[in-house]
C-alpha cells in the first residue's frame, strides 16, 4: 500500500464550513493525487502534485484547494463545503516500479457528508 | 464522448466461468492500468500495461495499442472476484490518469 493514510476516514460537516483532508505517505513518492468518486462519474481528478509546492488543477478543482509543504503530506481543503461536495475522496500516489514503468497506490478513502 | 469506455457496465457470472471486461480509449496513451475496487472502497492496481500481455494468477490483461483496446480476463471465476473493475490510462503529459466508469462484476456461487 506504499504507506498511504488518509484522515479523517469519515466526516460529517455543515454547509459553509471549511474542511481539510490529509493524505500522508511514508515513502517519499513525488506524484500525489486527490480524486473524488461519485456514482455515475467514476473517479475524477481534483488536484495533483508533482513535488513540494508544485501542484496543478484537475478536471473538478472548483471549490477545492491543495497544499504540499512537505513531500509526505498532501492536503485537500474544501474552502466552504457544499452539499455537492458530498463524496468519497481518494488520495493516490504514483510509484516507480523496480523493473519498468510505474504503478499507482490508493488510500482507503475519506467519506465526506455535507449537510 | 468519454475518453475511456468500458464494457459491460454490469456483469453477472456463475462461479467457474471465464470473464472478459473490455476497455477502449480514444487518445494516445503511454500506459494503462486495470484496477479493482471491492465493496467498502479499497482500490488496488492489478496490472500496468504499455504493450502485450500480463498474467497474474487467474487474471490476464492484454492491450492492443494500434486498436486502442485492452481486455481483462478472469479464468475460473470465484465469488471473491466480485468487485468493480476500472480501466485507467495515462495520456498527454502522463502526469494524470483518466478513468473508465468501471464494470461491476458479480460472481454467483
Amino acid at each position: 500500500d506504499a504507506g498511504i493514510t488518509q484522515s479523517p476516514r469519515h466526516k460529517v460537516t455543515e454547509t459553509g464550513t471549511p474542511v481539510t483532508l490529509r493524505c500522508h505517505q511514508t515513502e517519499n513518492h513525488r506524484y500525489m493525487y486527490w480524486y473524488r468518486q461519485d456514482p455515475g462519474h467514476g473517479l475524477r481528478l481534483i488536484h495533483y502534485s508533482y513535488g513540494v509546492k508544485d501542484t496543478d488543477k484537475g478536471e473538478v478543482s472548483d471549490g477545492y484547494s491543495v497544499s504540499r509543504s512537505k513531500t509526505e503530506d498532501f492536503l485537500l481543503t474544501l474552502e466552504s463545503a457544499t452539499s455537492s461536495q458530498t463524496s468519497v475522496y481518494f488520495c493516490a500516489i504514483r510509484a516507480a516500479l523496480t523493473d519498468s514503468g510505474n504503478t499507482i497506490y490508493f488510500g482507503e478513502g475519506s467519506w465526506l457528508t455535507v449537510v | 464522448k468519454n475518453e475511456v469506455e468500458q464494457s459491460p457496465q454490469n456483469l453477472t457470472a456463475q462461479e467457474g466461468e471465464f470473464i472478459t471486461i473490455n476497455c477502449s480509449y480514444s487518445v494516445g496513451i503511454s500506459a494503462l492500468h486495470w484496477l479493482q475496487q471491492h465493496p467498502g472502497g479499497g482500490i488496488v492496481s492489478l496490472f500496468m500495461l504499455s504493450s502485450g500481455k500480463k498474467k497474474h494468477g487467474r487474471l490476464i490483461a492484454t492491450i492492443n495499442i494500434q486498436e486502442k483496446h485492452s481486455s481483462l480476463h478472469i479464468t475460473a471465476s470465484h465469488p471473491r472476484d466480485s468487485a468493480v473493475y476500472i480501466c485507467a490510462v495515462y495520456s498527454g503529459s502522463a502526469r494524470q490518469l483518466t478513468f473508465g466508469s468501471g464494470t461491476q462484476l458479480t460472481v454467483l456461487p
